[in-house]
């Protein structure tokens, strides 16, 4: 199947500042990239929907000031966790949709493992 | 709104015992189904799908009917290996929208 590469894996942040995760497709054009968020024993929560280009469609309860989502180019985009205070630690997993169709398989990334501090 | 449901875990069966992981959903339409399946410190990876009912998704000795009459896809192995331990998810799509997650059940296959 395609690749998605996300990074870093995991990253150690002190409250207050930002924190930016990339994901890339590398084999394959992104139309759609979606953000996960997975809390422990938990299942993945979609936080947000982009399309490439175009502003990021947030799901209900989530700050969009405080979750950045950028999808600039087709092969790229990235969550930037604003202010990051304790309660974000989480394992946050990109995915992404290639070109073929909406209905079509969704390859993720490996996910970051973010803890603050 | 769209909704999965599954079983509730853990799951803990002796090698080469049968398998069978409920799920069971909610959506207006006709949404693609797939189980996706994590290993221990490895990221999500698509383990079978189905896009229409009755269709039938199968892939490393898993197989999942989706039965559009009960609303359900449920997943199923004859035989469980250990190497089959992992956290399974059901989950289904609908267009243009992000892919709608079960909780995940953990499956622990025991030598």
């Amino acid at each position: 199947g395609a690749v998605v590469s996300q990074h870093p894996s995991w990253v150690i942040c002190k409250s207050g500042t930002s924190v930016k995760i990339e994901c890339r497709s590398l084999d394959f054009q992104a139309t759609t990239m979606f953000w996960y968020r997975q809390f422990p024993k938990q299942s993945l929560m979609l936080m947000a929907t982009s399309n490439e280009g175009s502003k990021a469609t947030y799901e209900q309860g989530v700050e969009k000031d405080k979750f950045l989502i950028n999808h600039a180019s087709l092969t790229l985009s990235t969550l930037t966790v604003t202010s990051a205070h304790p309660e974000d630690s989480s394992f946050y997993i990109c995915s992404a949709r290639g070109l073929q169709g909406s209905n079509t398989e969704a390859f993720f990334g490996q996910g970051t493992r973010l803890t603050v501090v | 709104g769209d909704s999965v449901t599954q079983m509730e875990g853990p799951v803990t069966l002796s090698e080469e015992a049968f398998l069978t992981i409920n799920c069971t959903y909610t959506a207006t339409g006709y949404p693609s189904l797939f189980w996706y399946v994590q290993y221990p410190g490895e990221g999500l990876q698509l383990l079978l799908k189905a896009t229409k009912a009755d269709d039938k998704g199968s892939n490393k000795g898993f197989e999942a009917t989706y039965r559009k009459e009960t609303t359900s896809f449920h997943l199923e192995k004859g035989s469980v290996q250990v190497s089959d331990s992992a956290v399974y998810f059901c989950a289904l799509s609908r267009i243009r929208i992000g892919l709608i997650f079960g909780k995940g059940t953990k499956l622990s296959v025991k030598p």
